[in-house]
């Protein structure tokens, strides 16, 4: 069973469309995040949610949007594409850190976005 | 807010050489840190965190609170070595405990040369 899910795996689309990835983990984690891999390889996080409450928020445009409808699910809505939101978008969830505890956090495979 | 810097986006080795990823981090309380690693064509994945304080591969990386980094070492690189590999920090509140703020650095690509 894969742990943390994402789909589409290859999305390509035209500027000014609006599209979705889903992001789904079985793990049972509380936390969920969203990273943008940029073309140099830079790692960001984007949003990340713990137990459906939006945790952080970093600057990214307003065209991104998080869903969370429940504690196993993180989708990013992107409206407006633009050439500049090609990358490849990867989902992440974790369980939070108490003493003793593993906060190891895993991965989907990856989401290549290209913006054509 | 927290901060992890990798100064190397590209290191190059042969194989048997020693081999250091360096990684410095901001962070004005206790942090767990970790590295994470990105084989050709496979997820991001945990590689080790400081706590645990093991041995994985044959990597080690110790935290210089001092120095606030956490380098990571291998002393014979082998050419499967060769991946991304990111330094990433959590933040941990006084109460031990922390969520949601997995912060990574850019990254160093690792080559082992034959």
């Amino acid at each position: 069973d894969t742990a943390v899910s994402q789909t589409p795996k290859y999305l390509v689309t035209q500027m000014g469309n609006d599209k979705s990835i889903k992001c789904e983990q079985n793990l049972g984690h509380d936390t969920m995040y969203w990273y943008k891999q940029d073309s140099k390889k830079f790692l960001k996080i984007m949003f990340s949610y713990n137990n459906k409450e939006l945790i952080i928020n970093e600057t990214v445009p307003n065209r991104f949007s998080p869903k969370s409808p429940d504690k196993a699910h993180l989708n990013l809505h992107i409206n407006s594409l633009e050439l500049g939101d090609s990358a490849v978008y990867f989902c992440a969830s974790s369980q939070d850190r108490v003493p003793g505890g593993n906060t190891e956090a895993f991965f989907g495979q990856g989401t290549r976005l290209t913006v054509v | 807010a927290q901060r992890v810097t990798q100064p190397e986006k590209l290191l190059s080795v042969f194989k048997g050489a020693p081999v250091e990823l360096k990684c410095n981090y901001s962070y004005s309380g206790s942090p767990e840190l970790f590295w994470y690693v990105q084989y050709s064509r496979q997820r991001l994945q945990l590689l080790l965190r400081h706590i645990s304080r093991e041995s994985i591969k044959g990597f080690t990386a110790d935290l210089n609170k001092g120095e606030t980094s956490f380098h990571l070492k291998k002393p014979f690189a082998q050419e499967e070595d060769s991946a991304m590999y990111y330094c990433a920090l959590s933040p941990l509140n006084a109460g031990g405990t922390s969520y949601g703020k997995l912060t990574f650095g850019q990254g160093t690509i690792l080559t082992v040369h034959p």
